[in-house]
């Protein structure tokens, strides 16, 4: 079975600064990797996913991750936030047969003026 | 285009009184899935269908109940809300074999008076 820690409930910060959500996973097996974000009173939406290849991945509104397979780590990053981007973030993994999503606890990005 | 459509989007029951929620996809998947979400917490998952296949989370329960009549439709029955049921209700879509996502929809988020 999968699990996934995201070690920051909330995130404050600046806008126009960077930012960085970290995320960690276990998994006996090959992993898939993705990062959702959820506005207020909405579904989750896609951000990014890692699934083979190279290990920056590149998604959305300017954020991209990297996979590290020895930390078991699938940080987001996104180096100039705007107020626009706060938000609720989800990290997630599934196994290669991608039927068993499992979610992080969420970290709550506010980004100030 | 909406493309996993939930309905209603807000709905209020009373406590014992059974409910239906109900989701609706254009994306032809063959796997839908059911999540509950309460506040400031991680989507948690409920059970999902693959095709007519019905896979139940082992700590789902009871009271909850899904149908899922054709490829388009599937619903989500609560046979006897609990003030503790009040939380937001996600479907959500992918197709297996292909690893690429789960489409949600916006939810509906349920009250239980």
């Amino acid at each position: 079975a999968q699990s996934v820690t995201q070690l920051d409930s909330q995130v404050p910060v600046f806008e126009e600064a960077p930012v960085e959500l970290r995320c960690n996973y276990s998994s006996s097996v090959s992993v898939y990797l993705f990062w959702y974000v959820q506005y207020p009173n909405q579904g989750l939406q896609l951000l990014l996913k890692y699934l083979s290849g190279s290990t920056l991945v590149k998604g959305i509104n300017g954020f991209e991750a990297e996979f590290n397979k020895s930390q078991t780590s699938f940080h987001l990053r996104k180096p100039s936030v705007h107020i626009s981007d706060t938000a609720e973030y989800f990290c997630a993994v599934t196994d290669n047969y991608g039927q068993n999503f499992v979610f992080g606890p969420g970290t709550r990005l506010s980004v100030l003026p | 285009d909406a493309m996993v459509i939930q309905n209603p989007r807000y709905q209020v029951t009373q406590f014992g009184k059974p409910v239906t929620l109900s989701c609706s996809q254009t994306l032809n998947h063959n796997v839908m899935y059911w999540y509950q979400q309460k506040s400031s917490q991680a989507p948690k998952l409920l059970f999902h269908y693959y095709d007519k296949d019905f896979n139940n989370e082992a700590d789902t329960p009871d009271n909850f109940q899904s149908r899922r009549p054709n490829t388009s439709f599937c619903f989500l029955d609560i046979r006897s809300p609990g003030l503790g049921d009040a939380a937001m209700y996600l479907c959500a879509t992918s197709s297996r074999g292909r690893n690429e996502k789960l489409f949600f929809g916006s939810g509906t988020q349920l009250s239980v008076l």
